[in-house]
């Protein structure tokens, strides 16, 4: 069992609220990643870490925000919830080694803005 | 970006039988794919990988078969038990980038 962790597990807000979805790893790993998944659907990467300092944009970036200040911390910031954002974040890690690595994956946070 | 597909969305078998599950990749370049299993309510869990040099590789009742002529994924799972019915899906790495399928639902029946 890896040992990635979000909060909250479930969260319901109103429209307009900035809301942070919590990660954190105890495993040392480089690599973090925030990815999207509605129901049935394929997951959708919105930011990604190679490193302390270090953070990217994935396909879904537009409308949050990332940092990482510490290797095992990478919150995912939403300035303004809306409707659209209701769905499952899922955060995961890798150790990074030239890609052979798998992700391992929190349980993720179920959001829904109202 | 890249296509992860999977035959088929739903798939049924009764307990103690094998089951298959595919999943085709379009890059050739592809280095690296993994399975992960998600149950309800839960994140993806890590089943098994392969490196695009290895044709086969077994773990406890899976084995991953790389067929890269044809760039096909498939996940066998042994004895399938109640246990093991969940979301399956593949992933395909290129380039340090995940690439992601939408998932076959194993139902496995008592």
């Amino acid at each position: 069992e890896a040992d990635i962790y979000q909060t909250p597990r479930y969260l319901v807000i109103g429209t307009g609220k900035k809301i942070t979805l919590e990660c954190s790893q105890t495993m040392g790993h480089d690599k973090m990643y925030w990815y999207q998944q509605d129901p049935g659907m394929e997951l959708h990467l919105i930011h990604y870490s190679y490193g302390v300092n270090s953070t990217e944009k994935g396909d879904l970036s537009s409308e949050s925000t990332v940092s990482r200040i510490r290797t095992e911390h990478f919150p995912l910031t939403l300035e303004s919830a809306r409707p659209s954002h209701t769905s499952q974040y899922l955060c995961a890690s890798s150790a990074g080694d030239r890609g052979h690595s798998p992700l391992h994956f929190g349980n993720g946070t179920r959001l829904t803005v109202t | 970006g890249e296509s992860v597909g999977l035959h088929l969305p739903t798939l049924s078998v009764q307990e103690g039988d094998n089951s298959i599950i595919n999943c085709a990749y379009s890059n050739s370049a592809s280095d690296y794919f993994i399975w992960y299993k998600q149950e309800s309510g839960k994140g993806p869990q890590f089943i098994i990988d392969i490196r695009s040099n290895m044709d086969k590789r077994q773990g406890q009742r899976v084995t991953v078969l790389l067929n890269k002529t044809v760039k096909h994924l498939s996940l066998q799972i042994a004895a399938t038990q109640p246990g093991d019915s969940a979301v399956y899906f593949c992933a395909e790495i290129l380039n340090n980038q995940f690439y992601f399928g939408t998932g076959t639902s194993l139902t496995v029946i008592p």
